[in-house]
Order: structure tokens, then C-alpha cells, then sequence
């Protein structure tokens, strides 16, 4: 069965930590996603990916950055942990085929105390 | 930015009824997809519907898009308790090869009464 994981379920980091979310897909996509996943604002995109080594921002990616340095595994990189990042972080792929959806991961509860 | 806006926001109603969900964008689309999602879990992808697409089915759900109201609907008849979950619209504005993330909209929540 194909499948994107993320490395932790739940997750507790102390403020001003660096934070790793790991993500690994087995289909060979070309396409990664960082998502975060807030009460009341839905999901929003911080981040992408088309290639390796490739990324682009997406609509909030202040206070993020990405690597992807193998084309099955995409990592959102918090530089210094704030509470406002507080947040269900849902990583994502997808094939250059646009007919086909998202494969999503099964999230990461990330709580910065 | 938000693209998709589903309405309701909620929704109850008894085990065998049919749930019609709403959703409206704002920008021209290359697709609409519609996911489920089951508390606290990643997104299911139910179906993708294209721009130059007005209906499609799938098992129990119904997808519809009329692009001159900017506008979908998902419909899933003879609900389940199974089907109590989260639902979003979300909206690819690229298409090809390339790379765009899709904009979901704050989802419907599903609750089906058994």
C-alpha cells in the first residue's frame, strides 16, 4: 500500500529549539508538500517541492525552511520554535500528473511549550 | 490565501440520509478535489473533478462543478456512521508537470446519527 509517513505523531519542543519533521514517500513522486492544519484556518501551505533540491514558498513559509536532498524525503525545518507554531503539521505528495490527488501523511501534533 | 469555502460548516443528520456539502472558490481552476478526513488523521483523497468536467461519481459520492458560479458540490447518499468526518474542498489553479499546492478551504464537519 502506498503511503507518505511522518517520523513523529506527536511531538512537544521547547521554545527557541531547532525542530526536524521528517517526511518519506514510496511512490517516486516528484511533488512534496508542507502543510500546517489550524482550528478555524484550515490547512495552509508553507512550503514546497518539485524536484530534489528544488523548493518553493507557499502562502506562510516565514519562520520555515525545507531540504530535500532525496526526491522520496522532504523536511520542514522549524529554525527556532515559537508558540505560534503550535499547529498540526500534514505533509503531502503527488506525481507531475495533475488527474491524480494528494497522498497525505498521517500528521504531526507539534506542541512548542 | 483562501480559495475554497465549504458550507456548511457543520452538518448532522441520520444514518441513511443523504449529506450535500458546499463549495465556492473565487479564482479560475485547472481542478477541484474534495477529502475526507477522520479526526486528528491525515487527508483522504475521495475524487478530482476538472475544470471541464460538470459531474462525476464514485461509489456513493456525487461531485458537480459548475465554473461560471465558481461552485461545487459533494454529495454522498445513504450515509454511513463511517462517513462522521471532516470534509474539504480544494482547488489546483496550475496543471501539468508543475508544481502548486492546492488551497483548501476550513472543511464541513460531517456527523452522521446513527
Amino acid at each position: 500500500d502506498v503511503k507518505v509517513t511522518q517520523s513523529s505523531r506527536y511531538l512537544v519542543k521547547r521554545t527557541g529549539e531547532k525542530v526536524f519533521l521528517e517526511c518519506v514517500q514510496d511512490m517516486d513522486h516528484e511533488n512534496m508538500f508542507w502543510y500546517r492544519q489550524d482550528p478555524g484556518l484550515g490547512l495552509r501551505l508553507i512550503y514546497f517541492s518539485y524536484d530534489v533540491k528544488m523548493k518553493e514558498k507557499g502562502d506562510i513559509p516565514e519562520g520555515y525552511s525545507v531540504s530535500r536532498e532525496k526526491k522520496e524525503r522532504f523536511s520542514l525545518i522549524l529554525e527556532s520554535a515559537s508558540t505560534n507554531q503550535t499547529s498540526m503539521y500534514l505533509c503531502a505528495s503527488r506525481s507531475h500528473d495533475s488527474l491524480y490527488g494528494y497522498t497525505f501523511g498521517s500528521g504531526t501534533r507539534l506542541t512548542v511549550v | 490565501s483562501q480559495q475554497g469555502e465549504e458550507d456548511p460548516q457543520a452538518l448532522s443528520i441520520q444514518e441513511g440520509e443523504n449529506a450535500t456539502m458546499n463549495c465556492s472558490y473565487k479564482t479560475s481552476i485547472n481542478n477541484l478535489q474534495w477529502y475526507r478526513q477522520n479526526s486528528g488523521r491525515g487527508l483522504v483523497h475521495l475524487i478530482l473533478i476538472r475544470s471541464n468536467e460538470r459531474e462525476k461519481h464514485s461509489g456513493r459520492l456525487r461531485v458537480t462543478l459548475d465554473t461560471s458560479k465558481k461552485s461545487s458540490s459533494l454529495l454522498i447518499t445513504a450515509s454511513r456512521a463511517a462517513d462522521t468526518a471532516s470534509y474539504f474542498c480544494a482547488t489546483q489553479t496550475g496543471g501539468g508537470g508543475g508544481a502548486d499546492g492546492l488551497t483548501f478551504g476550513k472543511g464541513t464537519h460531517l456527523i452522521i446519527q446513527p
